[in-house]
């Protein structure tokens, strides 16, 4: 079966820092790939997908994800960080065969 | 606007009770998905529907049904059979059935809470 992890349970970047965060996922073929968002109490927002084509895809809220195949990894990036970008984010992977897998999140602070 | 709207957003429950979790969309999407959510864990499936009056198991639908009479509706029962039902439960559609990729789109959540 498929899996998705993310090394990263919390990380705390400063504000104006640049923050990556790393996904990898485990299947043979190239699933579509997901990047979501969830504010405390809330649903997940999608910041971004890639399905095929370019590999650097770029998202809402200044966000952009890169695939690389060799390291079956989707990392997502962002230049400058804002404090209103403190959430949880989720990779997520879908090989059209199973359902969504979801990784188990990475929780992002931002200090002042 | 279209949307997902979960109701309640808040729920407590006593041990051995039913409780029945609402989903409503007026996406027009087909399939529907239940998820379990607890700390550090990510998502967890519990059941998917992707057409009206068919649904199949997740990954842990066990304490757990559904129903899926029309196509905007597909709510959640928690059972008195689910051995540790404390969680935040999120209901998401799209619009994609399962041989075509697409996004899911989620609702607000449900936090449902045993006494």
């Amino acid at each position: 079966a498929q899996s998705v992890t993310q090394p990263d349970i919390h990380i705390t970047v400063s504000e104006g820092a640049s923050l990556e965060l790393r996904c990898n996922y485990s299947y043979g073929a190239t699933p579509y790939l997901f990047w979501y968002v969830q504010s405390p109490g809330q649903g997940l927002q999608l910041l971004l997908k890639y399905f095929s084509g370019d590999t650097l895809v770029q998202g809402i809220k200044g966000f952009e994800a890169e695939f690389k195949r060799s390291q079956s990894s989707f990392n997502l990036r962002k230049p400058s960080v804002h404090w209103s970008d403190a959430a949880e984010y989720f990779c997520a992977v879908d090989n059209l065969v199973q359902n969504f897998v979801f990784g188990p999140g990475t929780r992002l602070s931002v200090l002042p | 606007d279209g949307g997902i709207t979960q109701s309640p957003k808040y729920l407590f429950r006593k041990e051995g009770q039913n409780v029945t979790l609402s989903c409503e969309q007026n996406l027009n999407h087909d399939a529907m998905y239940w998820y379990r959510q607890d700390p550090g864990q990510g998502l967890r499936l519990i059941y998917y529907s992707q057409i009206v009056n068919d649904f199949q198991k997740g990954d842990i639908a066990e304490g757990y049904s559904v129903s899926r009479e029309k196509k905007e509706s597909f709510p959640l029962t928690v059972t008195s059979a689910q051995k540790n039902p404390t969680a935040f439960y999120l209901c998401a559609s799209t619009r994609e059935l399962k041989n075509s990729a697409g996004e899911l789109f989620f609702g607000e959540g449900s936090r449902l809470t045993v006494l």
